[in-house]
């Protein structure tokens, strides 16, 4: 089945202490993203990829880093969250760099910080 | 930059009834308007979209309009039932832009049996 697969659904951490959100895709797409969703703001981009070790910044890239080393994973990673980092998160892949190229979406990983 | 406001922030209909959710942008060259559904515990998918050569579209029960003069596009859902709930967001494509995407704030639609 094709699809983006996020791990993990759900995550508690505290200050400071680093994680990873994992993001693969199976469907051997150019692009993925990354997004949060905040209530009263909708989604907004964090980072994106248009291939293999080619990243830039999206909207709100502050204290998120991201790494391209294979085409179908795509991580994110807080190196020492905060409280204002609590949300939920989004990976997207799109077969090419088009913005016409339908995003598909991870379920989400629904991150709290304390 | 681009921005994008949609309207309303909830939605309740009967079952049956029509629903309508607006969004307005910003960027005049903006060119591409996809819409996207989220259901309880998933990430949105794609159901529609149009572009700016374009000033309707239609899938089954649901329609997309544009008006490039106002800046504003809609989405159109005739003969609601309960699996309609979900949230909507609408989204706009600034010229240039590699597949970016900037979304409204969401507009959760609530379909009553």
């Amino acid at each position: 089945e094709a699809q983006v697969t996020q791990n993990p659904r759900y995550l508690i951490t505290v200050t400071g202490k680093k994680l990873t959100v994992t993001c693969s895709q199976n469907m051997n797409h150019e692009y993925m993203s990354w997004y949060r969703q905040d209530p009263g703001l909708g989604l907004r981009q964090i980072y994106y990829s248009m291939n293999v070790e080619v990243t830039d910044k999206g909207d709100v890239p502050e204290g998120y880093k991201v790494s391209r080393k294979e085409k179908r994973n795509f991580p994110l990673i807080l190196e020492s969250p905060s409280p204002n980092q609590t949300s939920l998160y989004f990976c997207a892949s799109s077969q090419t760099v088009e913005v016409s190229s339908p995003l598909h979406f991870g379920n989400g990983t629904r991150l709290t910080v304390t | 930059g681009e921005n994008v406001e949609q309207h309303p922030s909830t939605l309740s209909v009967q079952e049956g009834d029509s629903a309508v959710i607006k969004c307005t942008y910003s960027d005049s060259a903006s060119n591409y308007f996809p819409w996207y559904k989220q259901e309880l515990g998933k990430g949105p998918q794609l159901i529609i979209d149009i572009r700016s050569n374009v000033g309707e579209k239609k899938d089954q029960r649901i329609a997309v309009t544009l008006n490039k003069t106002a800046k504003h596009f809609s989405l159109h859902i005739t003969e609601t039932q309960p699996e309609d709930s979900a949230v909507y967001f609408c989204a706009s494509s600034p010229v240039g832009a590699t597949n970016k995407l900037i979304f409204g704030t969401g507009t959760l639609l609530a379909v009553q049996p």
